[in-house]
């Protein structure tokens, strides 16, 4: 039933490492986000995707590589961790712009850099 | 970036009070607003939405009002009850940009 969902919950790593967070939508939609949201609740937007093509890279790090497979999953690999990368990123996903509807978001990642 | 020098401004209300939230949007030409809620330990989640050739808009216990003069817009939640605990996003959305800008939230706390 979950429309958004993203995996892992939780994610603790050592500076330097590499990971990825996996981002899947069963609502049919074209467009898809990641969003960081740091210790102050500031939710930031990262990346748009719409129909698996690129659209917004809002002056992101290039260690962050989005990657969509397909319309309905977007996934986050990051690179080289930093103490900074600490945070809970958020995947969403809307209908189309021209349809006039809200983002749904996922319940979250909270990544700890150590 | 980080929100360096912001800090999440906090109202508290006693349960059965009303609640005004006010979040000032930063685009004149954005064309769609919406109110999130995010509740501890969870993702935002959709309250109530409103489009630029509105300036009110009516759900299930909340309004949401804009002032596109003064780019302002308010989310006011009548009888406020516990449940209704939890940060408060405004985020705009222009066309054709496929982003939402998030303002900075307001936390609510509801008073026994």
């Amino acid at each position: 039933d979950t429309a958004v969902s993203q995996t892992p919950k939780y994610l603790v790593t050592q500076m330097g490492n590499d990971k990825s967070i996996k981002c899947e939508q069963n609502l049919g939609h074209d467009t898809m986000y990641w969003y960081k949201q740091d210790s102050k609740k500031f939710l930031k937007i990262m990346f748009s995707y719409n129909n698996k093509e690129l659209i917004i890279n809002e002056t992101v790090p290039n260690r962050f590589s989005p990657k969509s497979p397909d319309k309905a999953h977007l996934n986050l690999h990051i690179n080289s961790l930093e103490l900074g990368d600490s945070a809970v990123y958020f995947c969403a996903s809307s209908h189309k712009e021209v349809v006039k509807t809200e983002a749904f978001f996922g319940q979250g990642t909270r990544l700890t850099v150590v | 970036g980080e929100s360096v020098g912001l800090h999440l401004p906090t109202l508290s209300v006693q349960e059965g009070d009303n609640s005004i939230i006010n979040c000032a949007y930063s685009n004149s030409a954005s064309d769609y607003f919406i109110w999130y809620k995010q509740e501890s330990g969870k993702g935002p989640q959709f309250i109530i939405d409103i489009r630029s050739n509105m300036d009110k808009r009516q759900g299930q216990r909340v309004t949401v009002l804009l002032n596109k003069t003064v780019k302002h817009l308010s989310l006011q939640i009548a009888a406020t009850q516990p449940g209704d605990s939890a940060v408060y996003f405004c985020a705009e959305n222009t066309s054709g940009t496929y982003k939402y800008i998030f303002g900075t939230g307001t936390r609510l706390k509801v008073l026994a």
